[in-house]
């Protein structure tokens, strides 16, 4: 099983549209949680970090489920430019963050 | 636009060829890394370096050879690469903080290495 695991899509919606992502890690020890954004050829930006409480940033929504090892993220009212791949990023320990293989989004007009 | 800087963002060698990648931040960051991603796959961890000293090697071949020179530089040197090695290299790096395990990760625009 991979450290951690997502669909890679790609998930096509509409503009406007809300979609969301999963993303299930295997190491119980795990200490931290990001969502990344990648963009063709281009390097990955930090989207948010994904706390326990859950948290919220514009249209962006991210939860962490300790107790079934897994993360979401929630894009609410989709833009042309959501368009990316949106990498998961779990901290296993001691700076060692292990990246999912990435869900690419499509919105289209 | 990022802190960290990379550079060259192109590179074409031949596998005889010794060559180096260079990354640099001014962020006061004690944690530098080294990623290869390939396309359309994550990128994966290669070395860390924590206070200029390596704290992880994820077996990579001896081919690479990273060095932290100080705390705001770390290169990769490559001799001898395979065409197997063409890849995206990214540099990262991120506080260092110890005990701080919400550490977030700053990357650079990274080295497109073409390997002929």
């Amino acid at each position: 099983r991979k450290e951690v695991e997502q669909d890679p899509g790609p998930f096509n919606v509409p503009e406007g549209a809300t979609v969301a992502f999963n993303c299930t890690y295997s190491n119980s020890a795990s200490q931290s949680f990001f969502w990344y954004r990648q963009d063709c050829r281009k390097e990955p930006k930090l989207l948010m970090s994904v706390y326990s409480s859950g948290n919220e940033d514009g249209r962006f929504t991210a939860q962490l489920n300790r107790a079934s090892q897994y993360i979401s993220l929630l894009i609410r009212d989709s833009k042309l430019s959501d368009s990316a791949t949106y990498l998961c990023v779990v901290n296993t320990g001691f700076q060692k963050l292990v990246f999912g293989t990435g869900t690419r989004l499509l919105v289209s007009p | 636009d990022t802190e960290v800087t990379q550079t060259p963002k192109h590179l074409v060698m031949g596998m005889t060829n010794k060559k180096s990648l260079k990354c640099e931040q001014h962020m006061g960051h004690r944690a530098m890394y080294w990623y290869k991603q390939k396309a359309k796959k994550p990128p994966e961890l290669m070395f860390v370096y924590s206070y200029e000293k390596l704290s992880i090697n994820e077996s990579v071949p001896s081919r690479f050879s990273p060095e932290c020179p100080n705390s705001s530089l770390l290169n990769l040197h490559l001799h001898a690469l395979q065409p197997e090695d063409s890849a995206l290299y990214l540099c990262a790096s991120s506080q260092g903080l110890s005990g701080v395990t919400n550490e977030k990760l700053f990357f650079g625009s990274g080295t497109q290495l073409s390997v002929l």
